[in-house]
This record gives structure tokens, sequence and C-alpha cells, in this order.
């Protein structure tokens, strides 16, 4: 079946470092892919997402490209602050363009220290 | 807008005992909202869809006598865990689908931690 694989964090960075977190998938069919984030305390929020091969999803300065060659949909920010400090989750949905029936990666915890 | 709220936030429980969870949707109405568990350090695993009016729609290896799901109103759905074990302890997440036209989102609320003792 479908399934989402993402690095393991926890990952702790300096403020300004840049930021990866890897995201590969599994799918029969052609997924729409995203990224949640999960503040302390906060319901999880969608960060980005593409529909698409090859479409690039951009918020709040985090990118993340859906790449069909390698199946992956890694998320990357050139300068992560303190407040950018989270859980975050990849996720795929196989219901076109929406996030009807998402399948979740473990989430990676990302801790930004000043 | 589009926000979730979950309550209680955390509930530790006795054994044997039922515990309700509810999740609302503050400004806007949704006719479907879906309940996810969450062990540490694993994904988040749906449990059930529940749609207002009607009963739930459980998830394979869920049991339906033991998460019992309500959703009588467009604006509230209700988890109950029903005779509590310590294995129930967990972190229980739901989330309310808005829909618009051509559109579809879940809004996810901020989770619930059940600890049965």
């Amino acid at each position: 079946g479908d399934s989402v694989t993402q690095m393991e964090g926890p990952v702790t960075l300096s403020e300004e470092a840049f930021l990866t977190i890897n995201c590969t998938y599994t799918a029969t069919g052609y997924p729409s892919l995203f990224w949640y984030v999960q503040y302390p305390g906060e319901g999880l929020q969608l960060l980005l997402k593409a529909t698409k091969a090859d479409d690039k999803g951009s918020n709040k300065g985090f990118e993340a490209t859906y790449r069909k060659e390698t199946t992956s949909f890694h998320l990357e920010k050139g300068s992560v602050q303190v407040s950018d400090s989270a859980v975050y989750f990849c996720a795929l949905s196989e219901d076109a363009g929406n996030n009807r029936k998402l399948i979740w990666g473990l989430g990676t915890s990302l801790a930004v220290n000043p | 807008g589009a926000v979730v709220s979950q309550h209680p936030s955390w509930v530790i429980c006795k054994s044997g005992t039922s515990v309700k969870i509810e999740c609302r949707s503050l400004d806007f109405q949704a006719t479907t909202m879906f309940w996810y568990r969450q062990f540490p350090k694993q994904s988040l695993m749906l449990m059930a869809t529940s749609n207002e009016g009607s009963k739930a729609t459980y998830e394979q290896g869920v049991e339906k006598d033991k998460f019992l799901i309500n959703h009588a109103s467009l604006t509230l759905s209700t988890l109950t865990v029903t005779s509590a074990h310590p294995e129930d302890s967990s972190f229980y997440i739901c989330s309310a689908a808005r829909t618009g036209f051509l559109t579809y989102e879940q809004y996810f609320g901020p989770g619930t931690r059940l600890t049965v003792t």
C-alpha cells in the first residue's frame, strides 16, 4: 500500500542555518503531497502542498518540489528561525488535489537554537 | 478562520471508566470530521470518519463498540472511549473538513492526551 517515509529527528539547528527534511513516498497512483507543521500546543497546520509532478509548494520561506522520478518531496528552508521549531509531517493523498484521506509520515521534530 | 478545538486537552482516567472527547469547528460547518490516533514516535492513524447525521465509518481494526463516535451537529463530533484500558492511552486528534466549490481542506484540532491508569 501507499506509504510515506521521512527522516527521523530530532533535528537541531542554529538560527539562520539551512534546513532539509527528507520525505519519500510509495504510491500506486499519482498522489498529492503535503507538508504539515505542528507547533507546540497547536493543531496540525497545512504548510504547503503539491498536486502533480514538478510542482513546487512554498509558504513562509519553506519549499518542497514534487519529484516523481525520485518519489520525493523534501522540505527546505534557506534560513531557519527559532519560531520554526515544531514537528513537521509529510503526507500524501491519492484523492486528487485535496487531503481527503491522508497517509502520514512519522513526523520530524525541529529545534532551532538562537 | 478555520479553527478546530478539542476538549479536554488532556485527561487522566481510571481503567474501566469511559471518557468523552469533543471536537468542534469554531467558525465553519463541517459535514465530515475525522478522528486520528497517534502513538509516540508513530504517524497519525485514521480511526474513523464521522459524518453529520449518520453513522461513522471505522477503519479496519478499530473497534466501533470501543470508540463511539457521534456527530450530532455540523460543528460538533464526539469520541467516547468506553471501558478504557491502559493500552488506550494515546494522543487523539480530530480534524474537520471544510468544503467549497472545488475545494476541500481538513483543519486539525490540537489533540487530546488520554492517560488510562
